[in-house]
């Protein structure tokens, strides 16, 4: 099946700092999708991006389908941002396989 | 336009105990997947359902653990005698579409198993 790999793994910010968390499939993929899961368990749809680059208020996201890999950006991080965000990919037959996410702190 | 709705979001068992969750898709919506967490993990892929239909079942325990759809009514993921290793958060997607389509999650169902 089709592997994913996060980057980095943990990740602590200062409140107003940026960062750029890094998703690699093995794979070509028929769709990617970035999640926020809060500290109570909630996976919230960031983005739905097979290809080419979307823009949300302070987040945005990169996928080069041809190079296997997908960037989500975060700037003017706030505390709210903090929690674990995952890269899902769809191979065939709309199986989602997800990474094992990038736990984000932000701290005040 | 309500979201997917998962019931109960907590649920309690002993060892031995059946266990059964409930999913409801994104009105229009007739693909439901099921995924488990185990703590600190990601989330797996266990199921892919359609109306009446078993699509894909390969991350699904071959034993203990079976889903369904019907015609009316919620998804059902019934886990038959519950073992501590079955404590997980286990979520419902749902799609309005076949082929690549966006997936929208449910709250989850955190089981515990004493």
């Amino acid at each position: 099946g089709i592997q994913v790999e996060q980057s980095p793994p943990d990740l602590i910010l200062q409140e107003g700092a940026n960062s750029t968390l890094r998703c690699n499939f093995s794979d070509s993929v028929n769709n990617l999708q970035w999640f926020h899961q809060n500290p109570w368990g909630q996976l919230i749809n960031l983005f739905y991006i097979p290809s080419g680059t979307k823009q949300n208020g302070r987040l945005s996201a990169t996928t080069v389908a041809t190079e296997r890999y997908s960037l989500l950006y975060i700037s003017s991080s706030q505390t709210t941002d903090s929690g674990v965000y995952f890269c899902a990919v769809v191979g065939g037959y709309q199986k989602v396989t997800f990474g094992i996410g990038t736990k984000l702190q932000v701290i005040p | 336009n309500a979201g997917v709705m998962q019931n109960p979001r907590h649920l309690v068992r002993r060892r031995g105990q059946e266990a059964r969750l409930r999913c409801s898709p994104m009105k229009g919506h007739s693909h439901v997947y099921w995924y488990r967490q185990l703590p600190e993990e990601g989330l797996k892929f266990m199921v892919y359902l359609q109306k009446e239909n078993i699509i894909d079942e390969s991350g699904m325990p071959k034993e203990r653990f079976s889903a369904e759809f019907p015609k009316e009514g919620p998804s059902i993921l019934r886990i038959q005698q519950v073992v501590r290793g079955d404590s997980a958060a286990y979520f419902c997607a749902s799609s309005p579409l076949r082929g690549p389509d966006e997936q929208f999650f449910g709250p989850g169902t955190r089981l515990t198993v004493l």
